[in-house]
């Protein structure tokens, strides 16, 4: 599952910076959210996901926040590895209905 | 365990063909689902299979597209009449429903890539 993109937004960063990527979800029923990994040639990766409850979830090396009142996710990636580059998709689910609603993605270069 | 298995990995056929494109989800997943990523996008859903419930079909995009899924096992997605705005890479995730309150994370496949040339 190859995601290469002329228009992808693009986050650069060096080795061993955070990187924060953004997303901005549309549904304001969604109560489920997850992020997920895309690397060259491969389907999505799960990371980390986050309930409507939750403000706040940590994993390893990475954090996902979640602003209900502005719709808004954000994945942080502390301690930034070359390893860690790939386009990254949030995705929304609202219970009651089983499938994801993804993002566009965001694609992150991480330089050594 | 094997994880999601797709085929073919490419598939380029001529407008008007039909293709057919295989998932096997991993085992003991009562969940499928198809998405489509085009070019620069984001995951498409297509179709959502779950048990021996009837199919979510509300994401396919036309009566050209078809899914079944055989035995509550492996699926085939299959497009008629191919057009080259088809072209895209198909991707299958399978999931567990054991816990209550579902969703729950989506395995993916590696995708297919179909080009209509």
């Amino acid at each position: 599952g190859e995601s290469v993109g002329l228009h992808l937004p693009t986050l650069s960063v060096q080795e061993g910076d955070n990187s924060i990527i953004n997303c901005a979800y549309s549904n304001s029923a969604s109560d489920y959210f997850i992020w997920y990994k895309q690397e060259s040639g491969k389907g999505p990766q799960f990371i980390i996901d986050i309930r409507s409850n939750m403000d706040k979830r940590q994993g390893q090396r990475v954090t996902v926040l979640l602003n209900k009142t502005v719709k808004h996710l954000s994945l942080q990636i502390a301690a930034t590895q070359p390893g860690d580059s790939a386009v990254y998709f949030c995705a929304e689910n609202e219970t009651g209905f089983q499938k994801l609603v993804f993002g566009t993605g965001t694609r992150l270069l991480v330089s050594p | 365990g094997a994880g999601v298995s797709q085929s073919p990995s490419n598939k380029v056929t001529e407008k008007g063909k039909d293709v057919e494109l295989r998932c096997d989800p991993i085992s003991g997943h009562t969940a499928l689902y198809w998405y489509r990523q085009s070019l620069g996008q984001g995951l498409e859903f297509l179709i959502y299979f779950q048990g021996n419930s009837a199919p979510d079909k509300s994401g396919l995009p036309s009566d050209r597209f078809s899914a079944e899924r055989t035995g509550g096992s492996v699926s085939t997605l299959t497009i008629q009449r191919t057009q080259q705005e088809d072209s895209a890479v198909y991707l299958c995730a399978s999931s567990s429903l054991r816990l209550a309150g579902g969703p729950y994370e989506q395995y993916f496949g590696p995708g297919t890539r179909l080009t209509v040339t």
